[in-house]
C-alpha cells in the first residue's frame, strides 16, 4: 500500500515568486512513480509532472520542477515565477509498478497574490 | 485530441433515488478509472477497467455502486438508493496501458458533482 502526506493545507505566494509544495510518501514497492496534479476550482485534475523512482535526474516541465529525495521519501513540487492562474489545489500522488490505481495526498491550496 | 468527458457535470438528487454517471475516455485509452473526491480531500480510488473487464474494485464501492464498460469504450457508474454520504465529486480518468509501468499517466475528466438531499 502507498501513503502520501501533504502537510501544508494552504499557502500564499506573491506573483512572480517561487513556491515549494511538500510531499512525502511511504511505500514498500521497489519501483514506483510520483505525480503532481493541479485542480482549479472548476474541478478538473490536470497532470503537471512525473518522477520515476529510478530516474537519475529531477523532473522538470516548464515552470514546474520536482525536488526528488529518494532516501528521505520526499517529492516536493517547485513552481517558479508564480502566475495568478496558478491559484488552485495541488495534489501529490503515487502508484507502484504493479498497482494501477493512484494514491493521493490531501492536497495543498495555493493562492497567488498580485 | 479530445480529453476525457463526463456527464452530467452536476447532479442533485433526493435520498433513495438512483443516479447514473457517464465517462467517455480518450479514444485510444484502454484503461479507465473511477475515483471519488469529498470536500477538502484527495481523490480515492473506486474501480478500474482494462478494456471491458473490471479488474479491481475498492472496498469503498459498496453493493449500491455498480460500474460497467460494456464495449471497452465509455463507462457508466450507477449509485442505487443514494445516501447523503454519497455526496461527492466523481472523477473518471483514462490511460493508455500497454504493459505495466509506474510512469503511465492518468488523464482526468472534469468530474460529476453529486449532491444528495
Amino acid at each position: 500500500a502507498q501513503k502520501i502526506t501533504q502537510t501544508q493545507p494552504g499557502m500564499f505566494v506573491q506573483e512572480k515568486e517561487a513556491v515549494t509544495l511538500d510531499c512525502t510518501y511511504d511505500t514498500s514497492d521497489p519501483s514506483y512513480g510520483l505525480f503532481w496534479y493541479k485542480q482549479p476550482s472548476s474541478g478538473e485534475m490536470i497532470f503537471l509532472i512525473y518522477q520515476g523512482s529510478y530516474d537519475q535526474q529531477n523532473a522538470t516541465e516548464g515552470r514546474y520542477s520536482l525536488n526528488f529525495q529518494k532516501a528521505r521519501k520526499s517529492a516536493n513540487l517547485v513552481i517558479s515565477a508564480s502566475q495568478l492562474g496558478d491559484s488552485a489545489m495541488y495534489f501529490c500522488a503515487m502508484r507502484g509498478l504493479n498497482d494501477y490505481k493512484l494514491s493521493f495526498g490531501a492536497g495543498t491550496t495555493v493562492t497567488v497574490r498580485a | 485530441d479530445t480529453g476525457v468527458s463526463q456527464n452530467p457535470r452536476h447532479k442533485i438528487t433526493k435520498r433513495g433515488q438512483n443516479v447514473t454517471f457517464r465517462c467517455d475516455p480518450i479514444s485510444e485509452h484502454n484503461r479507465l478509472y473511477w475515483y471519488r473526491q469529498t470536500l477538502g480531500q484527495g481523490p480515492e480510488f473506486l474501480t478500474y477497467f482494462q478494456n471491458e473487464a473490471q479488474l479491481e474494485k475498492s472496498r469503498l464501492l459498496s453493493d449500491r455502486f455498480s460500474a460497467e464498460r460494456p464495449k471497452g469504450s465509455f463507462s457508466t457508474l450507477e449509485i442505487q438508493r443514494t445516501e447523503q454520504g454519497d455526496s461527492a465529486m466523481y472523477l473518471c480518468a483514462s490511460s493508455s496501458g500497454f504493459g505495466g509501468t509506474a510512469k503511465e499517466t492518468q488523464y482526468f475528466g472534469p468530474g460529476t458533482r453529486l449532491l444528495v438531499l
